[in-house]
């Protein structure tokens, strides 16, 4: 079974664009959540969602959006990046119907705002 | 919000060493998961545990769900320089579908 895939794996803006990545998760998984890592703050959790619903918010200003397709496919948003936007941005996608449940990561995007 | 206490923050070891770290939580979880992180990667799920007292092992490691449900342990018998990473732990708590991230152990084993 493929495991989580994000695109791209490299990303380099300047202030002020936006920017939309990409995340599929692994067949089957209906859960689809999104966190930013940076080096000093550790994952934080930006996002959740759950059959094309977000379930779960993080507290994180309103220039980070997303969606969920209807194939669970999810995309995430960031609009008049910021310097402060340049992380690791990781999605993990799971069963999401049990609180018995395990969570896979994809391998990341690499975000850099110059 | 709910926050897990991992510890310890970062470690130096010597090769062949065994290693503990463990994560506290205010919360009761009902899953505990176990990742380990290379620098520009993401997380790789080394061990989950579901049940209060279950202890489970993925070879040199082990980990174990606490009886109270509020913690767990991971151990990494005879260290190898490959087990540098950063170490993180998560939890689910019933009927939230938002997993907690412990703060991670920087691993550093010293050949």
């Amino acid at each position: 079974k493929a495991g989580v895939t994000q695109t791209p794996r490299y990303l380099i803006k300047t202030r002020g664009q936006q920017v939309t990545l990409s995340c599929s998760p692994i067949s089957g998984h209906r859960s689809v959540s999104w966190y930013q890592q940076t080096p000093g703050q550790g994952l934080q959790f930006l996002f959740e969602y759950f059959s094309e619903t977000q379930r779960n918010k993080g507290n994180f200003p309103g220039r980070f959006s997303g969606r969920q397709f209807s194939n669970s496919r999810s995309e995430m948003n960031v609009s008049t990046l910021e310097l402060g936007d340049s992380a690791l941005y990781l999605c993990a996608s799971s069963l999401g119907h049990s609180s018995t449940d395990t969570q896979y990561f994809g391998p990341g995007t690499r975000l850099t705002v110059l | 919000g709910q926050q897990l206490n991992q510890s310890p923050q970062s470690m130096f070891i010597q090769e062949g060493e065994d290693v503990s770290m463990n994560c506290t939580s205010s919360s009761i979880f009902n899953t505990w998961l176990w990742y380990k992180q290379d620098p520009g990667e993401g997380p790789v799920l080394l061990i989950a545990l579901y049940k209060a007292g279950e202890l489970t092992s993925n070879g040199r490691l082990t980990a174990q769900f606490g009886i109270t449900r509020k913690d767990s342990f991971l151990n990494i018998s005879a260290s190898i320089p490959s087990d540098v990473g950063i170490y993180f732990c998560a939890g689910l708590t019933s009927g939230t579908y938002k997993y907690i991230f412990g703060t991670g152990t920087r691993l550093k084993v010293l050949a």
